[in-house]
């Protein structure tokens, strides 16, 4: 079994529509990442969060410690959000980072 | 600020070359990270250099890929030979020292190996 897992792999949706990607953890973290990958490669962090909940714009992110439990929502979703969002937790053991495989997310308009 | 820099940004070999990845880190970062990273797949750390020493590299397959930062700033990573299932994107990252720091990427090199 992964140390991080995320759900769904795969998610399309149509425009306007409010999106959940959640991930799950086992291990004891320090911190936890959420990042975005766009065709092409490259990778842009998007919240890192120990407690709580985070927003930037529309994209909202909320841990629960407890739960070992993150999800990133979007709301208002469009065309230009789809990418792969990435979850990575650092381990609070030796502080690597340990990735989710990602969430495909396509929004049609 | 200057994000960090990697080239090429594609690059088709046949297996068995050699083939070699650039990466400048953002300036003032001390900490740089070489990821593998397979389609479907979330990245893979390859390497971690505190300033030029190695942090990491424990997935590192140290028999066909090297990697270096002679000067603690820019870094090579290199692979020879190639093998078809080293197609993948190479990441780098960067970051400033410390705990739950942040890590930004390059925009990556995908490489073909046929």
């Amino acid at each position: 079994k992964n140390e991080v897992e995320q759900s769904p792999q795969n998610l399309t949706a149509q425009e306007g529509e409010f999106i959940t990607i959640n991930c799950s953890y086992s291990v004891g973290i320090s911190a936890l990442h959420w990042l975005q990958q766009h065709p092409g490669g490259g990778i842009v962090s998007l919240f890192m969060l120990s407690s709580g909940k985070k927003k930037h714009g529309r994209l909202i992110a909320t841990i629960n410690i407890q739960e070992k439990h993150s999800s990133l929502h979007i709301t208002a979703s469009h065309p230009r959000d789809s990418a792969v969002y990435i979850c990575a937790v650092r381990s609070s053991g030796n502080y690597q980072l340990i990735w989710g495989a990602g969430t495909k997310l396509i929004i049609k308009p | 600020e200057a994000g960090v820099a990697q080239s090429p940004r594609y690059k088709i070999i046949e297996k068995r070359q050699s083939v070699a990845f650039w990466c400048n880190p953002i300036s003032g970062h001390a900490t740089l990270y070489w990821y593998q990273q397979i389609l479907g797949q979330g990245p893979k750390l390859l390497i971690q250099f505190q300033n030029n020493g190695v942090v990491d590299d424990s997935q590192l397959p140290k028999d066909r890929f090297s990697a270096e930062r002679l000067k603690g700033v820019d870094s090579t990573l290199k692979i020879q030979p190639a093998k078809l299932e080293d197609s993948a994107v190479y990441l780098c990252a960067s970051s400033s020292t410390g705990t739950n720091y942040e890590q930004y990427f390059g925009p990556g090199t995908r490489l073909t190996v046929t």
